[in-house]
């Protein structure tokens, strides 16, 4: 198994309040994303990062944010949670060498509930 | 933009059978990757395949099979001989080019198959 851990792994907030997101890779890999999966949407990319400090928006970024500063750590933030960000949140790593042919391996996933 | 497309949401079989799901990709590259993944209803996230453009040769890992075709954009998957333990969603998904030479995907919606004892 890849070493990606995700915590929390289930986390209740209310709506309005800031929720922060961690991944850890024990891998070394240099891309990590946020994911995000939604019945009859599979899952749809936040956002990635391609080296410390070093990120991009996916195709459903508004409402988040992230930060890496650490090749290990990815963080994923909801500034103020909505209710329409209740979802299952995946991070992934990749080592990518150049060829877009890479897999991406995923974590366990961390359920957000925003009521 | 890229796009992936799994038209069936859920599928239900009887153990023993074979069951078909179907994936058609939408994309302007030339070269590109499809990848099949599978969720158990544990909820993990597991890697099956990966299967470049340039070779279209079908594939046989077991009880599983895949069936590229180029001309139709299509990418199914086969389960022969079904098991309760291939219960699961399956997702189809596709390579897109990121910075710095990495990669991303674009996911299907996914099929749930569901194999009934």
């Amino acid at each position: 198994d890849a070493g990606i851990t995700q915590s929390p792994r289930h986390k209740v907030t209310e709506t309005g309040t800031p929720v922060t997101l961690r991944c850890h890779q024990t891998e070394n890999h240099r891309y990590m994303y946020w994911y995000r999966q939604d019945p009859g949407h599979g899952l749809r990319l936040i956002h990635y990062s391609y080296g410390v400090k070093d990120t991009d928006k996916g195709e459903v970024s508004d409402g988040y944010s992230v930060s890496r500063s650490k090749t290990e750590d990815f963080l994923l933030t909801l500034e103020s949670a909505t209710s329409s960000q209740t979802s299952v949140y995946f991070c992934a790593i990749s080592e990518s060498r150049g060829e877009r042919n890479s897999p991406l391996h995923f974590g366990n996933g961390t359920r957000l509930t925003v009521t | 933009a890229q796009k992936v497309t799994q038209a069936q949401t859920e599928i239900s079989v009887v153990e023993k059978e074979d069951v078909t799901l179907d994936c058609v990709y939408e994309t302007r590259d030339t070269t590109y990757y499809l990848f099949w993944y599978k969720q158990p209803p544990s909820g993990e996230l597991v890697f099956l395949i990966r299967r470049n453009s340039f070779d279209e040769q079908n594939e046989i890992s077991g009880r599983y099979s895949w069936n590229f075709q180029k001309s139709t954009s299509s990418f199914n998957f086969t389960i022969t001989a079904s098991q309760v333990v291939d219960s699961a969603v399956y997702f189809c998904a596709l390579s897109e080019a990121i910075k710095a030479a990495g990669n991303k995907l674009t996911f299907g919606g996914g099929t749930r198959v569901l194999v009934k004892p």
